[in-house]
């Protein structure tokens, strides 16, 4: 079956500026989470979205948003955005809510955002 | 606060050099521990969940175990093909899952 895809994979932006990524999960998958990650701090969690409610979310700004669609499909917005923001941006999707998952989660190959 | 720390940072090991990696964590109500292989420019691919201490997983070469307060992942006689980042992961039963920053495993023919 298709797995995880993010669009875009890779962009280009500068401070101030905002970013729409993209997520659409495996069939089925009702649990889209979200995570930056960068080589200083690793893989963060973003936020965890369910049957479009937003279950969880991480240690970040409100400038950092997200929305889940009917169809399961995913965004996340970064709102003016500053150096850094540049990170990979990674989903994933399971097909339970992540408190109740067995922690197999299906990760896209992620969206790499550069800020200058 | 919850903490994940993973050790080494790095390993290098040649072909056929059995090693263990350590995940410490202190977490509330730990719901499960994970580990992920990551390959550069791809997404974490699962591994194990582990729920209690005393549990292990087996796959291929890799071997999990868990204890109160860490996870090992033993590399048996590791190929090239195993090099990668490994990552440990904790949820609470919150549902905040919490990663650890990695070991890198380099393994050499």
């Amino acid at each position: 079956k298709a797995g995880v895809t993010q669009t875009p994979r890779y962009l280009i932006k500068t401070r101030g500026q905002q970013v729409t990524l993209s997520c659409s999960p495996i069939s089925g998958h009702r649990s889209v989470s979200w995570y930056q990650q960068t080589p200083g701090q690793g893989l963060q969690f973003l936020f965890e979205y369910f049957s479009e409610t937003q279950r969880n979310k991480g240690n970040f700004p409100g400038r950092f948003s997200g929305r889940q669609f009917s169809n399961s499909r995913s965004e996340m917005n970064v709102s003016t955005l500053e150096l850094g923001d540049s990170a990979l941006y990674l989903c994933a999707s399971s097909f339970a809510t992540l408190g109740l998952s067995t922690g197999e989660l299906f990760f896209g190959e992620g969206s790499r955002l550069t800020v200058l | 606060e919850d903490q994940v720390t993973q050790s080494p940072e790095a390993l290098r090991l040649q072909e056929g050099e059995s090693s263990s990696l350590n995940c410490s964590y202190t977490v509330s109500g730990l719901r499960g521990l994970f580990w992920y292989r990551q390959d550069p420019g791809k997404g974490p691919e699962f591994l194990f969940t582990l729920y209690s201490a005393g549990e292990e997983k087996e796959k291929e070469r890799l071997k999990a175990t868990l204890t109160k307060k860490e996870s090992f992942l033993h590399i048996t006689a590791p190929k090239p093909e195993d090099s990668a980042t490994y990552l440990c992961a904790v949820t609470d039963s919150w549902g905040k899952l919490q990663f650890g920053a990695g070991t890198q495993v380099v393994v050499t023919p």
